[in-house]
This record gives C-alpha cells, structure tokens and sequence, in this order.
C-alpha cells in the first residue's frame, strides 16, 4: 500500500532532549515536507526537499533540523526541543518537484508534547 | 511570504444544502493550487490540484474552480451529506521549486 509513515504517533519529552520523528514513504516521491499544525495558524512548512541532499526552509525553520540521505526518508530532528515546539506534526511527500499536477500524501501525524 | 486567505473560517451548512466556500491567493507567479480535505484525527487528503485558468474540476459532490488572474478559487459541495463534515485546505504554489503555502482552512459542519 502506497503510504507515508511517520514515526512515533505521539510523543512527550522535556525540554532539552534531543529527539527525532521519522517520515519514510514508499511511492518514490521526489519531494517532502514537514509541516507544523497549530490552532488558529494553519499548517506551516518547516523545511522540505525537492530530492535527494536537496533541503530548503520553510516558514518556520528554527529549531529544526532535517536530513535527505535517501528518497524515501526524511527525518526531522529537534537537537534541543522546547516547549514552543509542542504541535502536531505532518510529513507529506509528492511526485513532481514542488508539487506541480501531483498533490501531497500526508502521513497520519506526530503530536509532540514538550514540557 | 506568500499569503493564502480562506473564508468564511467556520460554515454550519443544514444536511441536503449547497455550499461553497472560498481561497484567495497571489496571482503574481501562479503556478498551482491544491485543496485538501481534512476530517477531525485524520490527515488532509487531496481533492484537487489545479494549474490552468478557468480549471474546472469534479469529484462527485464535490466541485472547484480557479482564477489564476484575479486569484481565487472556489470549492462547491452540492447536497451537504454529514460525511462532508471536515475542515478544507487550500494550498497555492507560486513558483515551480518553491514551497506550498496553506491557508488556515474551512471548517465546515453539517447539521442533521
């Protein structure tokens, strides 16, 4: 089955902890993206990748890392989280390039909670 | 930054009615817009990607247009069914290699 698979679906940690969520997908995509979902702010783009070794920032970057060592993962990392970064989290991949004629595949979301 | 305005933000709609709502984007550098739906706990799923002026697109109840000149597009529900309950994104991309921009969604309920 066609997918996107983010690792773990929840998870709580205290500020400081280095973590990393895992976004993998099985569909060959060329492009990723890690979103952030807030109330009342809609999702932001954090940081995404158009290929592999390719990462670009997105709106709301800091604080975050990212790495594209393959196609098919794209993790995003928090060297040192705090609680600002507490949100649910979306990993989406696409076919072409930026998206254009092929939409994104979400995967089922991180909610992170930092204290 | 590029700025993606969806209105209303909240619609309660009677089961059986019509709906629509709306997406305002930059018609500077269109390259391409997407709309979602997004139902509570779930991720957004893709209902349209859209490029060309005047696109006209349909999924079953579900219909959308675009203005690529005076940048807008409109989402059309025909008989709201309670499965249509969701939040709906819309999410505009101006150039080829850039980011994919959303707006803050709307969320639509339908009453029994």
């Amino acid at each position: 089955e066609a997918q996107v698979t983010q690792n773990p679906r929840y998870l709580i940690t205290v500020t400081g902890k280095k973590l990393t969520v895992t976004c993998s997908q099985n569909m060959n995509h060329e492009y990723m993206s890690w979103y952030r979902q807030d109330p009342g702010l809609g999702l932001r783009q954090i940081y995404y990748s158009m290929n592999v070794e390719v990462t670009d920032k997105g709106d709301v970057p800091e604080g975050y890392k990212v790495s594209r060592k393959e196609k098919r993962n794209f993790p995003l990392i928090l060297e040192s989280p705090s609680p600002n970064q507490t949100s649910l989290y979306f990993c989406a991949s696409s076919l072409g390039t930026g998206g254009y004629n092929s939409p994104l595949h979400f995967g089922n979301g991180t909610r992170l909670t930092v204290t | 930054i590029l700025n993606v305005e969806q209105s209303p933000q909240s619609l309660h709609v009677q089961e059986g009615d019509s709906t629509n709502f709306t997406c305002s984007f930059p018609s500077s550098n269109f390259y391409a817009l997407h709309w979602y739906r997004w139902e509570t706990a779930k991720s957004p799923e893709a209902l349209f990607v859209m490029t060309l002026n005047g696109d006209e697109k349909k999924k079953g109840r579900i219909s959308a247009t675009l203005n690529t000149k005076e940048g807008y597009s409109y989402l059309y529900i025909k008989g709201s069914q309670p499965e249509d309950s969701a939040t709906y994104l819309c999410a505009s991309l101006m150039n080829r290699d850039d980011k994919i921009i959303f707006g803050k969604g709307t969320r639509l309920h339908i009453l029994p």
